[in-house]
């Protein structure tokens, strides 16, 4: 079974950092695309970022361009999202989520997602 | 960017009566749609990929068509753990893009 653990959440100061991690197990995870996506509270949902299967190419939506950096560690089967100069409207669920196919290609849907952790600005 | 537009905002039925969600897209993303539902403090479940082909484990009511900019779910009888949250999401393109939902409530 699929699974996907976010951490990392938490209240930070606008303009400060946080470094959300999600573990991933069930699946092999060098084998995929991964994701972040963001929900405000109560609101819709908005792609973050996405790193390749292999880390060599990442991509941002222009909301967080410059600001934010996903990475992985697949010895670890981990995910990561480097949040820096953090805004008010940062604060969301961040949901981790695997790209549908494993082919290499893309872009593709999200077949499998985390529970979300939730991260704050505020002052 | 792909601007993916879903109605109604808030669609109300009674169990067991038939649901027809709708979603538009700015410009053609073939058949690269998907459909996600979410209920409250949860996260998001994949319904539908590729318009019309149904994820693992989801029930035959539930069915996708359309393609090119027009694109529907249809839930054809609602059962009480389908209200829920539905958004759409093309594929087609990056940056990958959800619409704002529709809720479909009791009525």
């Amino acid at each position: 079974e699929v699974q996907l653990v976010e951490s990392g959440g938490g209240v930070v100061r606008p303009g400060g950092s946080l470094r959300l991690s999600c573990a991933a197990s069930g699946f092999t995870f060098d084998g995929y695309g991964m994701n972040w996506v963001r929900q405000a509270p109560g609101k819709g949902l908005e792609w973050v970022a996405d790193i390749t299967w292999n880390g060599g190419n990442t991509d941002y939506a222009d909301s967080v361009k410059g600001r934010f950096t996903v990475s992985r560690d697949n010895a670890k089967n981990s995910l990561f999202l480097q949040m820096n100069s953090l805004r008010v409207e940062d604060t969301a669920f961040y949901y981790c989520a695997r790209d549908g196919l494993s082919d290499g290609s893309g872009p593709y849907y999200f077949d499998s997602w985390g529970q979300g952790t939730l991260v704050t600005v505020s002052s | 960017e792909r601007v993916m537009t879903q109605s109604p905002a808030t669609l109300s039925v009674s169990p067991g009566e038939r649901a027809t969600l709708s979603c538009r897209a700015s410009q053609s993303v073939s058949s690269n749609l998907a459909w996600y539902q979410q209920k409250p403090g949860q996260a998001p479940r994949l319904l539908i990929y590729g318009a019309s082909i149904r994820a693992t484990n989801i029930p035959a009511r539930f069915s996708g068509s359309g393609s090119g900019t027009e694109f529907t779910l249809t839930i054809s009888s609602l059962q009480s753990e389908d209200f829920a949250v539905y958004y759409c999401q093309q594929y087609n393109i990056w940056p990958r893009t959800f619409g704002q939902g529709t809720k479909l409530e009791i009525k």
